[in-house]
């Protein structure tokens, strides 16, 4: 069965370093979500890809944050610098378009 | 601005007996999903409501939505140990397919 893959699993960096996620969505979807989940919490949508193209970015913390999606496949989140808040577990999902979404394994990141 | 609620936060039940989740939403949506996830794991899909009065059921496991009331219930028959798990509603208000979370329900079921 197919599946939504990220990496690393765990990260720990120290506050003010730079720290980046990849994510290998499923094939053929179109779609790539991008959450970010504080412990306790719900996941919280940061960016939102159709293809190589951002559809949504509201909520992603530009001064700080960055997505790239280039070729319209996998994809990368970087933090530049990471803060304590930015501790939490990031997972990326994917879909077709307008359906049901494939959250992958997650990375869980404490900055220290 | 949407806002996602679930009640309750934390339900711990024993084996055997049923109850109820809720998931009130604020904007008209047409369009609800139930995840659940495991402590230090990732989502998994249970169901997707696509329509005023749509009913999916697996397992012990039934949800339901009332577009009309804006809410949502995720209904647990007879609870077993393995549904132990914390419970999510999502709702999208766009045709872009992009989720607000509520805040989950921590399920703990005991022998």
């Amino acid at each position: 069965e197919a599946e939504v893959a990220q990496s690393p699993r765990y990260k720990i960096t120290e506050k003010s370093q730079a720290v980046a996620f990849w994510c290998d969505p499923i094939s053929g979807h179109a779609t790539l979500y991008w959450y970010r989940q504080i412990l306790g919490q719900g996941p919280e949508l940061l960016v939102q890809f159709q293809d190589e193209s951002v559809v949504d970015d509201s909520q992603l913390p530009k001064d700080r944050f960055s997505a790239e999606r280039l070729k319209g496949v996998d994809s990368t989140l970087k933090i530049q610098p990471a803060e304590l808040g930015d501790s939490a577990m990031y997972l990326c999902a994917s879909s077709l378009v307008s359906y049901e979404q494939y959250f992958g394994p997650g990375t869980r990141l404490t900055v220290t | 601005e949407l806002k996602v609620e679930q009640n309750p936060l934390f339900l711990s039940m024993q084996e055997g007996k049923n109850y109820t989740i809720y998931c009130n939403y604020s904007t008209t949506s047409d369009r609800l999903y139930w995840y659940r996830q495991d402590p230090g794991k990732s989502l998994e899909s249970l169901f997707v409501l696509l329509s005023n009065g749509a009913v999916k059921q697996e397992g012990r496991l039934m949800a339901s939505l009332d577009t009309k009331a804006r809410l949502s219930t995720l209904h647990i028959t007879a609870a077993v140990h393995d549904l132990s798990a914390t419970y999510f509603c999502a709702v999208d208000i766009s045709s872009g397919n992009m989720l607000t979370f509520g805040g989950g329900t921590r399920l703990m079921v005991k022998p």
